[in-house]
């Protein structure tokens, strides 16, 4: 079956405590990307990437890294997490001109 | 700056009343229109999508969208609302790259009784 998997699902952390939210993707899709999703500002990308090793910032990356060294992980990095990254979180991964499927989403509270 | 708006941050329909969500990009070129849904504590799901060809685009659910080039328009409609129905809309265009896309800030559906 074709998906985009992320974990975890849900987490609780603290200020400053190095995190990793993983996704996984088995449709051999160059393109991959994350979202962050906040009330009434609706989706906005974080980073996207191309193809391996071809990484891009979005519109809002400050505080997150990534990496791709595989065509199909993308981890999204938060160094040292501050409250204002408390959100909910989309992974996503699509072919050219192709609509992007979408993980079912982390929630991270930071406190 | 290219741009998608969808007009109408909320819309409340009654049951079995159209549903008519509107939304407009700002391009010259041909771009590729998709409509997601996002129900209540889940992820977005594709409702459908226009690349080439007809114009009138059938998705799930019985959700249909059609592209008016003239107007930049990708409006979603449904004849008959339902209560499960209820969820958030995001209309997005890809424009000018194969991958990136350019999205609206979603529509909330609400559906009356």
């Amino acid at each position: 079956e074709a998906q985009v998997t992320q974990n975890p699902r849900y987490l609780i952390t603290v200020t400053g405590k190095k995190l990793t939210v993983t996704c996984s993707q088995n449709m051999n899709h160059e393109y991959m990307s994350w979202y962050r999703q906040d009330p009434g500002l609706g989706l906005r990308q974080i980073y996207y990437s191309m193809n391996v090793e071809v990484t891009d910032k979005g519109d809002v990356p400050e505080g997150y890294k990534v990496s791709r060294k595989e065509k199909r992980n993308f981890p999204l990095i938060l160094e040292s997490p501050s409250p204002n990254q408390t959100s909910l979180y989309f992974c996503a991964s699509s072919g050219p001109n192709q609509p992007q499927h979408f993980g079912d989403g982390t929630r991270l509270s930071i406190l | 700056a290219q741009s998608v708006t969808q007009l109408g941050s909320h819309v409340s329909v009654s049951e079995g009343a159209l549903v008519l969500l509107r939304c407009n990009y700002s391009s010259s070129v041909p771009p590729y229109l998709f409509w997601y849904v996002q129900y209540p504590n889940q992820g977005l799901q594709l409702l459908l999508k226009y690349t080439t060809g007809a114009t009138l685009v059938k998705g799930i659910n019985g959700f249909e969208a059609e592209f008016k080039k003239s107007e930049t328009s990708f409006h979603l409609t449904k004849p008959s609302a339902h209560m499960s129905d209820a969820a958030e809309y995001f209309c997005a265009v890809i424009l000018d790259s194969n991958y990136q896309l350019i999205w609206g800030a979603g529509t909330k559906l609400i559906i009356k009784p």
